[in-house]
């Protein structure tokens, strides 16, 4: 079926390190995708997205990359701070208004100062 | 901009009660929303479209007389659990998209339901 995952469920960094956070999709068809970071017991926050047209997008201190020959996307977090501790999800969509994203499993990153 | 806001950030009921969960899009009109159940630890289950002035979609497996859903306004959109039992005992979060060509979907901040 159609589903957009993740590669590890978890990741651990060092205050300052860069960290890649890694999602596989299966759906071809896809065109837009989103990552989104969910601090305990709150909603999603919207980080940065991407069209299918596009293999790098760039925001503040994160980058996104789309490899869409083996289907894959990551999001690199540059000078990770112990803030940006949470559970990151990658979201697909086929891009038209008013369709419902799907959601990977999650990956929960740890920053240790 | 693009603030999605969610009332009540937490409630506890009795089971056999119902609960009104309220999902606003603050500075944005959005013609569709959408409800997710998120268990711990889990990912974020879709449980309904909500289109204004039309009624939902549900996804499979989820009980439209259980969870009644109402998108009354380009602002406003409600879920009612009805009849809660423990079982329904979750996070529920409502997003909203502005439309566009993106179709970028805006968070509130989640209720949780617990049920006794």
């Amino acid at each position: 079926g159609e589903s957009v995952g993740l590669h590890l469920p978890t990741l651990s960094v060092q205050e300052g390190d860069n960290s890649i956070i890694n999602c596989a999709y299966s759906n071809s068809a896809s065109d837009y995708f989103i990552w989104y970071k969910q601090e305990s017991g709150k909603g999603p926050q919207f980080i940065i997205d991407i069209r299918s047209n596009m293999d790098k997008r760039q925001g503040q201190r994160v980058t996104v990359l789309l490899n869409k020959t083996v289907k894959h996307l990551s999001l690199q977090i540059a000078a990770t701070q112990p803030g940006d501790s949470a559970v990151y999800f990658c979201a697909e969509n086929r891009g038209q208004a008013g369709t419902a994203l799907i959601f990977g499993k999650g990956t929960t990153l740890s920053v240790s100062s | 901009g693009a603030v999605v806001s969610q009332h009540p950030s937490r409630v506890i009921c009795k089971s056999g009660t119902s609960v009104k969960i309220e999902c606003r899009s603050l500075d944005f009109q959005a013609t569709t929303m959408f409800w997710y159940r998120q268990f711990p630890k889990q990912s974020l289950m879709l449980m309904a479209t909500s289109n204004e002035g039309s009624k939902a979609t549900y996804e499979q497996g989820v009980e439209k007389d259980k969870f009644l859903i109402n998108h009354a306004s380009l602002t406003l959109s409600t879920l009612t659990v009805t009849s809660a039992h423990p079982e329904d005992s979750s996070f529920y979060i409502c997003s909203a998209s502005p439309g566009g060509r993106e179709n970028i979907q805006y968070f509130g901040a989640g209720t949780r339901l617990s049920v006794l």
